[in-house]
């Protein structure tokens, strides 16, 4: 069954450099959301979209943007990047019909900033 | 707000025995989804169990079931027979039903070493 993906697995870039995360729900999935993952800390709520429009908003900084695309996929662009914001970036998605609640995630972007 | 504390930041337990985690929520909704993921060293995260809080049967899959108390807001995980493919990092998680989108809300995280 096809999964969420991300890209890139793995991005090293400069502070104040610019960084582009990207994902691709499962088929038919209407929702995306972003979650940031800082070393042995729990997943925290970035940003979710839900029929390409913005639903739900978490702790995401204003140096990062994000949308979703007529495709689905959606990205996450951080701009001015600092050393905090290295961590493990998960996209998850799910269709609103669903009466499961659940959350498919992907691998995860690992973001580092040096 | 709601919010998830998982009291137990580490638990170990002997490879063929059973574990329990701990998960307490705060929520004044009564219509909402429990959740244990588990995130190996790939850090991949991975359903392990979903509750609904509708149901009063606890949820059970294969060697992982669950003890939901609902007046208590308490949502624990036991894993029976355990197994070192079983050690990893689990959180709890709680999310509404009724929204635009899902979003969850994770507890700390418990980590979970299995000894062989």
């Amino acid at each position: 069954a096809a999964g969420v993906i991300q890209s890139p697995r793995h991005l090293i870039k400069e502070k104040r450099e610019t960084a582009t995360l990207k994902c691709y729900p499962i088929p038919r999935h209407d929702t995306v959301y972003w979650y940031q993952q800082g070393p042995g800390q729990d997943p925290q709520f970035l940003i979710s979209f839900y029929e390409k429009m913005q639903s739900d908003k978490g702790s995401i900084p204003d140096r990062f943007s994000a949308q979703q695309f007529s495709d689905y996929h959606s990205e996450l662009n951080m701009s001015s990047l600092e050393l905090g914001d290295s961590a493990l970036y998960f996209c998850a998605s799910s269709h609103l019909g669903q009466e499961t609640g659940e959350l498919f995630f992907g691998e995860g972007s690992r973001l580092t900033v040096l | 707000a709601q919010t998830v504390t998982q009291s137990q930041p580490e638990m170990s337990v002997q490879e063929a025995e059973t574990v329990t985690l701990s998960c307490t929520y705060d929520t004044s909704e009564s219509d909402y989804y429990l959740f244990w993921y588990k995130q190996p060293p790939s850090r991949q995260m991975i359903l392990v169990i979903r509750q609904e809080a509708y149901k009063q049967q606890n949820a059970t899959e294969n060697r992982f079931s669950v003890n939901f108390q609902k007046a208590a807001k308490s949502f624990s995980l036991k894993i029976s027979d355990s197994q070192l493919g079983d050690a990893a990092m689990y959180f709890c998680a709680y999310t509404l039903f009724n929204n635009a989108g899902n979003m969850l809300t994770f507890g700390g995280g418990t980590r979970l070493m299995v000894k062989p």
